[in-house]
Order: C-alpha cells, then structure tokens, then sequence
C-alpha cells in the first residue's frame, strides 16, 4: 500500500530565505507526483506536476525535484514571501490502481515572517 | 480554462436534510473526484469517476451517495448527516482513462456543516 509522509509538519522562517519541503512516497510505481498548495478554508492549487520519467520541474520560484527510486521529492522555494504563506500539499498517483487514485501527504504548514 | 467550479460555498443543513454538492468542469476530463478533508488533515479520498462510472468507492457510508449525470457534472447527495461529516468537501478532475499521467485539477470547496 502507498504512503506518503511529509516532514516537517510545520515550519516557520524570516521572508526571503530559500527553503525546502520534503515528500517521500514507500511505492515507487507512481505514474506522476503533484505539489499543491492550500490556503486555510480552501481548495488545492496546483503548483508543479513531475512525470515518473522526470528529474524536476521549475515554476517562478518553484523548483520541484523527483528521485523515483528513492521514494524522494522536494519543492524548492527561493525568496520565500509572507504571501508563500500556506500549507503545501504533496501527492502521488499509483500505477497499482486502474483507475488514478491520488494518496496525499499529511502537509506542510509553511509561515513566512515578514 | 483550467477550472474546477463547486456550488455551494457553503452549506448548513441538519441530521433530517436532504442536500446536493454540485461540481462541474469543462476541461474535457474523464475522471472527477470526491474528496473530504477534515481540518488539518489531508484530503481522503471518497469516490472517483472514471467515464461517467463509479470506479471506487472508499466504503463510504450510504448517506452519501454520488451522482455523474454527464461528462461535465458531478453530484453528491446528502441525507441523513451527522454532525462528524461536517468537513470540506473537495471535488477535483484529470484526464482519465488510459492517460494517467496527467495534472489533477481541484475546486475551491464546499464547506459543510451538520447540526
């Protein structure tokens, strides 16, 4: 059975220091794995999407990185900013099931201070 | 247009309602998704849609009870909530099919709570 853990739960760091957000999944056979962001209340926001047969994926001051067959994914943010503020979402999609689940991690709950 | 649209944005009902989360896309995607997400938890997956067809069921109970009239809509019906089923309900859509390997796309909610 697929997990997937993100650590650390929360974190909190000054605006503009670059950081990292860790994700790791027990199943390597995943098709894809998806970065989401969600503001309190709200739906999720798709940042980065990395393919199976990808390294990383670079939006803006996104970097996404992907190590299949270590079970790793990190999301890379540069210059973070309180608007940065949220709870950061990793997700995975099983080639076991026919018919595309997606298993979340718990979360990060990211506080930029200005 | 990459948007997923849920109705209502919110929804208050009691344990003897009866009421309906309504979700629509129209990105062409083939598979649509019930989630629900309790505060500070992750999403959990509910059902998926796979072709206008329940594909999995995740032993939800039958008080909720899902819907896919067409290609664009997705329903879920309510009746006979309890007061721990208040949650975000999240309604999300991809590709489907044989294409899996696609972006999933999420609405921005309903937020319910039973009284």
């Amino acid at each position: 059975k697929q997990e997937v853990t993100q650590i650390p739960a929360a974190l909190s760091v000054p605006e503009g220091e670059n950081l990292v957000l860790n994700c790791s999944f027990t199943d390597s056979a995943i098709y894809n794995l998806q970065w989401f962001r969600q503001d309190p209340g709200k739906g999720l926001t798709s940042l980065l999407l990395i393919q199976s047969s990808q390294r990383e994926q670079t939006s803006g001051r996104l970097n996404a990185s992907l190590d299949k067959s270590s079970g790793r994914s990190t999301l890379y943010i540069a210059a973070s900013q309180p608007g940065d503020s949220a709870t950061y979402l990793c997700a995975v999609r099983p080639t076991y099931s026919s018919a595309s689940k997606i298993i979340f991690g718990s979360g990060t709950r990211l506080s930029i201070r200005p | 247009d990459t948007e997923v649209t849920q109705t209502p944005k919110h929804l208050v009902m009691g344990m003897t309602n009866k009421k309906s989360l309504k979700c629509e896309q129209h990105m062409g995607h083939r598979a649509m998704y019930w989630y629900k997400q309790k505060a500070k938890k992750p999403p959990e997956l509910m059902f998926v849609y796979s072709y206008e067809k329940l594909s999995i069921n995740e032993s939800v109970p039958s008080r909720f009870s899902p819907e896919c009239p067409n290609s664009s809509l997705l329903n879920l019906h309510l009746h006979a909530l309890q007061p721990e089923d208040s949650a975000l309900y999240l309604c999300a859509s991809s590709q489907g099919g044989t294409d899996r390997a696609t972006e999933a796309f999420f609405g921005q909610g309903t937020r319910l709570t039973v009284v």
